[in-house]
């Protein structure tokens, strides 16, 4: 069963729209919430991350929404480039067990 | 120093090869993971090292063999592989359960094919 469901599976955008990316989840035992941005041939970088007594959070031009109550929570980037084009993973953990279950990934072009 | 260095970044190998993967972190961080992520899939956690103790095995096959010599450095041996393991091989370290961990670092991966 996926912990943690993304949507959409890609998405393109042109320079300077808004891509939204959604992820849902049912473990209420969730406590961190990260996104990951990833590059052809490299290994994740952690973006932006989240804890659930926040409902939003916000660094440069990207800013996770959270609800609680909804179980989601979302990846907004602000005046898209064509280098944001790279896949997004959200991901959710159980702080103390240290394991992260990630979302099935974005890939996002950001058109020129 | 902010980084995971993972070597080689390349690899290929044969059924019947034995090699090994190397990850090192100077972070100060006391948990070290392998992921494994095939293509346009998220990662796939493999072995949790916890203060460089074995804490987690995702039910992963025994040609994958682990080991933690000390907690800068994380290794996968690798024997009797399958075409199917083909895959990046990603390192992550982070901190410690339970002190607020924010997320992992991770490597740039190995690039693994088995022929």
């Amino acid at each position: 069963q996926q912990q943690v469901k993304q949507s959409p599976q890609s998405l393109i955008v042109q320079k300077g729209g808004i891509p939204i990316i959604n992820c849902a989840y049912e473990n209420t035992a969730f406590d961190y919430f990260p996104w990951y941005q990833q590059f052809p041939g490299k290994g994740p970088a952690l973006l932006i991350a989240i804890r659930p007594d926040v409902s939003e959070k916000k660094e440069g031009r990207f800013t996770i929404s959270f609800n609680k109550s909804a179980k989601q929570f979302s990846l907004h980037i602000m005046d898209s480039q064509p280098g944001d084009s790279a896949t997004y993973f959200c991901a959710a953990s159980k702080d103390n067990f240290n394991k992260f279950y990630f979302g099935s990934g974005t890939k996002l072009n950001v058109k020129p | 120093d902010t980084e995971v260095t993972q070597t080689p970044k390349h690899l290929v190998m044969g059924m019947t090869n034995k090699k090994s993967l190397k990850c090192e972190q100077h972070m100060g961080h006391r948990a070290m993971y392998w992921y494994k992520q095939k293509a346009k899939k998220p990662p796939e956690l493999m072995f949790v090292y916890s203060y460089e103790k074995l804490s987690i095995n995702e039910s992963v096959p025994s040609r994958f063999s682990p080991e933690c010599p000390n907690s800068s450095l994380l290794n996968l041996h690798l024997h009797a592989l399958q075409p199917e393991d083909s895959a990046l091989y990603l390192c992550a370290s982070g901190t410690q359960p339970g002190t607020g961990s924010f997320g992992y670092t991770f490597g740039s991966g190995t690039r693994l094919t088995v022929v």
